[in-house]
């Protein structure tokens, strides 16, 4: 069964500060992975994916994560927070097509960032 | 705007009252879904739309819930003899294809049960 886990439910750091947002995940098969920012009172925006080639891939605002797949890991990072980041983050995972269940989006349960002046 | 759009965005109801919610997709995605989110918890998905056709429920999916996508555009999902239980967001999203899958989600319904 296809499960992510989000270990933080909170992380705080300073601003100008680097960031990093844990989430592993468990699936059949090679995953799709995804990560969305929920701000208040707004719905999930995407952040960014990884589906193959570079294990680092880069997103919106200026974030990036890296896929792992020995550690089965796809953390969320930013080289220096801005307050404005704060808000609630989620990992998500996806099985490639053809593994059953496949076009569900499995959630975390999401790691709130705190980022102080 | 042409993102997606759900309508309302808080809906209070008495316990064992009928609901019903809506979702326009962007409009070109075929695909749409329905996914719940109680408090401090992530989205947990109950069902998803291929165009019309509804092709994967959710156990979480009772058989106090419906949804339907009539022309494979909007969809509604409806929340009969409502309970407690019920209250959470409801958030809705659509996509493109299948390939890259980035769902877009719109702002939600929040239901409150009393």
């Amino acid at each position: 069964a296809q499960s992510v886990a989000q270990p933080e439910d909170q992380v705080n750091v300073a601003e100008g500060n680097p960031l990093t947002v844990k989430c592993t995940y468990s699936v059949s098969g090679n995953p799709y992975l995804f990560w969305y920012v929920q701000y208040p009172n707004r719905g999930l925006q995407f952040l960014l994916k990884y589906i193959t080639g570079d294990n680092l891939v880069k997103g919106s605002y200026g974030f990036e994560a890296e896929f792992n797949k020995s550690q089965t890991s796809f953390h969320l990072k930013k080289p220096s927070a801005l307050v404005s980041d704060s808000a609630l983050y989620f990992c998500a995972v996806r099985a490639l097509p053809g593994y059953s269940s496949a076009s569900k989006i499995i959630f975390g349960s999401g790691t709130r960032l705190s980022i102080r002046p | 705007d042409t993102g997606v759009s759900q309508n309302p965005r808080h809906k209070i109801t008495k316990r064992g009252q009928n609901v019903t919610f809506r979702c326009d997709p962007i409009s070109e995605h075929n695909r749409l879904y329905w996914y719940r989110q109680t408090l401090g918890q992530g989205p947990e998905f109950l069902t998803y739309f291929q165009n019309e056709a509804q092709l994967e429920k959710s156990r979480l999916l009772s058989d106090r819930f419906s949804a339907e996508r009539p022309k494979g555009s909007f969809s509604t999902l409806e929340i009969q003899r409502t309970e407690q239980g019920d209250s959470a967001m409801y958030l809705c999203a659509s996509s493109f294809g299948d390939r890259v899958n980035i769902q877009y989600f719109g702002a939600g319904t929040r239901l409150s049960v009393l």
